[in-house]
């Protein structure tokens, strides 16, 4: 069974850009949770979309945004970069049960600000 | 609020010898629990988790953790560590209620010695 895939696997944008990163879950998993991992900052939680709606957000601007689809893939939107936006972007899926659910983590994309 | 702490950022053994790596939690209620590992570039790989039940939990690759209530404490333990289990370990706890994400240390670097 396929795993939690992400695209791209680099991006490089620059200042003020816009950077768009996709996210594909676990077959028959509904929840898509989105973490950063910055250098020195350590795993930091995002986003969470379940049934297509936002359930939670970490404390992150409003230019980090997103969207999950009917077929429960997910779309982070980061707008107006800046250098410090520069992380690997993990995408973790799970069956969005209430307490003790499991995510299930993809390889990440690196997005790099110039 | 919940907070996990890992005190050791960095450890290196021998291949071949015991592992321990310390996990602290803060939580109110009972936690649900988890250990990540994460190779350099790449995503997190679920090796354990604790929900209820037996407080040893084995996972793969030859880990168990034990969850001990009076210490607020999940170490990962590992009797012989080989050379590719070099990585960095994550220990993480579930968010309560509602909130749906994971909560995570920062990390632990493992670095194994011929």
């Amino acid at each position: 069974e396929a795993g939690v895939t992400q695209s791209p696997t680099h991006l490089i944008k620059t200042r003020g850009q816009q950077a768009t990163l996709r996210c594909s879950p676990i077959s028959g998993h509904t929840s898509v949770y989105w973490y950063q991992q910055a250098l020195g900052l350590g795993l930091q939680f995002l986003l969470w979309y379940d049934e297509g709606e936002e359930r939670n957000r970490g404390n992150f601007p409003p230019r980090f945004s997103g969207r999950q689809f009917p077929n429960y893939s997910s779309e982070l939107n980061v707008n107006a970069l800046e250098l410090e936006d520069s992380a690997l972007y993990l995408c973790a899926s799970s069956l969005g049960l209430a307490g003790g659910d499991t995510q299930y983590f993809g390889p990440g994309t690196r997005l790099t600000v110039l | 609020a919940q907070s996990v702490t890992q005190p050791d950022i960095h450890i290196t053994v021998s291949e071949g010898a015991s592992l321990e790596l310390r996990c602290n939690y803060s939580y109110g209620a009972t936690p649900y629990l988890f250990w990540y590992v994460q190779s350099p570039g790449q995503g997190l790989q679920l090796l354990l988790k604790y929900f209820s039940g037996d407080t040893l939990v084995q996972g793969i690759k030859g880990f168990e953790a034990e969850f001990k209530r009076s210490q607020s404490s999940f170490n990962l333990r590992k009797p012989s560590v080989h050379w590719s289990d070099a990585a960095e370990y994550f220990c993480a706890v579930e968010n309560g209620g509602s909130q749906g994400n994971l909560i995570f240390g920062k990390g632990t670097k493992l670095s194994v010695k011929p």
